[in-house]
């Protein structure tokens, strides 16, 4: 079976420091893992995936991820917050040898001070 | 525009009312995905359909039935709701499995139950 989990329920940064959210995941197979972000009141956006090319994975807002399967962590980094970063981010794995259906972490919310 | 749309946005219902959400996708992606959204539970699979007239269930199913109507729409019905599927309604759809596929979502269905 195959899951994520979040490290942190909330993030809290000033505006103009690095982000660090962090992701860790369960697979039985190479996986296929995706971090998405949904603003208030607001549908999902995708911000990058991970399809076993290359570990680092750079997405869009200048947001980036490395997969590291001997820790097993896909962890989202940004070197400078914005005040626009603030919104719920989601880690998620696809079980797309199988269903194809995609399993969601509980979120991260990041909060950015200014 | 291409994409998953999602109708109603919006809907309050009394308990025991039964409606039905409607999705419908233009993308000829062959899944479709039906997931609930409750705080600080992230987004759970109610239902999936991996291929034209096939439906399957997923992580949350009871109180609910879908139908794979065509390729392009897939409904999610409540037969008689409760305050317990009070949450945000998200419609999926996803190309092939494989390598080169992706997921889009729709904008969403607030739907309160009292």
């Amino acid at each position: 079976a195959q899951s994520v989990t979040q490290l942190d329920s909330h993030v809290s940064v000033s505006e103009g420091t690095p982000v660090l959210l962090r992701c860790n995941y369960s697979s039985s197979y190479s996986p296929s893992l995706f971090w998405y972000v949904q603003h208030p009141n607001k549908g999902l956006q995708l911000l990058l995936k991970y399809t076993s090319a290359a570990t680092l994975v750079k997405g869009i807002n200048g947001f980036e991820a490395e997969f590291k399967k001997s820790e097993t962590s896909f962890h989202l980094t940004k070197p400078s917050a914005h005040m626009s970063d603030a919104a719920e981010y989601f880690c998620v794995v696809s079980d797309y040898f199988n269903t194809g259906k995609l399993i969601f972490g509980q979120g991260t919310t990041l909060q950015v001070k200014p | 525009n291409a994409g998953v749309t999602q109708t109603p946005k919006f809907q309050v219902l009394k308990t025991g009312q039964s409606m039905t959400l409607q999705c419908a996708q233009d993308m000829n992606h062959n899944s479709m995905y039906w997931y609930r959204q409750d705080p600080g539970m992230g987004l759970r699979l109610i239902y999936y359909s991996a291929s034209e007239g096939t439906t399957d269930k997923g992580e949350v199913p009871n109180g609910y039935n879908v139908s794979r109507l065509n390729k392009r729409e897939f409904s999610l019905r409540l037969e008689s709701a409760a305050p317990s599927q009070t949450s945000v309604y998200f419609c999926a759809s996803s190309e092939k499995r494989g390598e080169n596929y992706g997921y889009t979502f729709g904008s969403g269905t607030r739907l309160t139950v009292v």
